[in-house]
């Protein structure tokens, strides 16, 4: 049974600091994994998705890396802004029939500016 | 093209009603994912429907039930309301394009999602 471990649950930075995210699950056999960013009571939007066969993703500032084999995925964040500040979650999909989204309770990300 | 549009947006009920929550999915996609989010958790999935048909559920009772029209679009039905089905109900819509012998899932985007509150 895949699980998904987001660490630190919570994290405050001084803006302009590059940062790291972390994001581990426990099945390697994943299909794709994505990052999403959640504001307070909204909706998820999506950040950047890895398929199993790619080692990473850029988008702007965003930096996401897989690594199948240790069951990591890593989010990095390049000169932090203070509208960085939301919540992120990173999900596996798993290879099967059903092919459901895993979810990680998420890294609350405070920029301070 | 049209993003994900979830209806309504703030939804209050008492135990044991019935509710029906909308989605429209992304032009193009043909696929629709339900999720459920407590506070302070990750989503949890409800079940996933594709070409109107459920494709895959996951560990929620009967009393969730769902459809996808022939647009794609899709709803979402709870009976018999608890008050820990209070949360946020997210709608995600994505592809499947078969290559090599084998289905692809593109990325799932989601839409702002509808806040249910049971009382």
């Amino acid at each position: 049974k895949q699980e998904v471990t987001q660490i630190p649950a919570a994290l405050s930075v001084p803006e302009g600091e590059n940062l790291v995210l972390n994001c581990s699950f426990t099945d390697s056999a994943i299909y794709n994994l994505q990052w999403f960013r959640q504001d307070p009571g909204k909706g998820l939007t999506s950040l950047l998705l890895i398929q199993s066969s790619q080692r990473e993703q850029t988008s702007g500032r965003l930096n996401a890396s897989l690594d199948k084999s240790s069951g990591r995925s890593t989010l990095y964040i390049a000169a932090s802004q203070p509208g960085d500040s939301a919540t992120y979650l990173c999900a596996s999909r798993v290879d099967g029939n059903n092919r459901k989204l895993i979810w990680g309770l998420g890294t609350s990300l405070a920029v301070n500016p | 093209e049209t993003g994900v549009t979830q209806s309504p947006t703030h939804l209050i009920k008492t135990r044991g009603q019935q509710v029906t929550l909308r989605c429209s999915s992304q032009s193009g996609h043909n696929t629709v994912s339900w999720y459920q989010q407590a506070l302070g958790q990750g989503p949890q999935f409800i079940f996933q429907y594709y070409r109107e048909e459920e494709n895959g559920r996951g560990n929620f009772p009967p009393r969730f039930s769902g459809l996808q029209f022939p647009n794609y679009s899709s709803e979402l039905n709870v009976n018999a309301l608890e008050l820990d089905d209070s949360a946020l109900y997210l709608c995600a819509s994505s592809s499947i394009r078969g290559f090599s012998g084998s289905s692809s899932y593109n990325e799932q985007f989601f839409g702002p999602g509808t806040r249910l509150t049971v009382l």
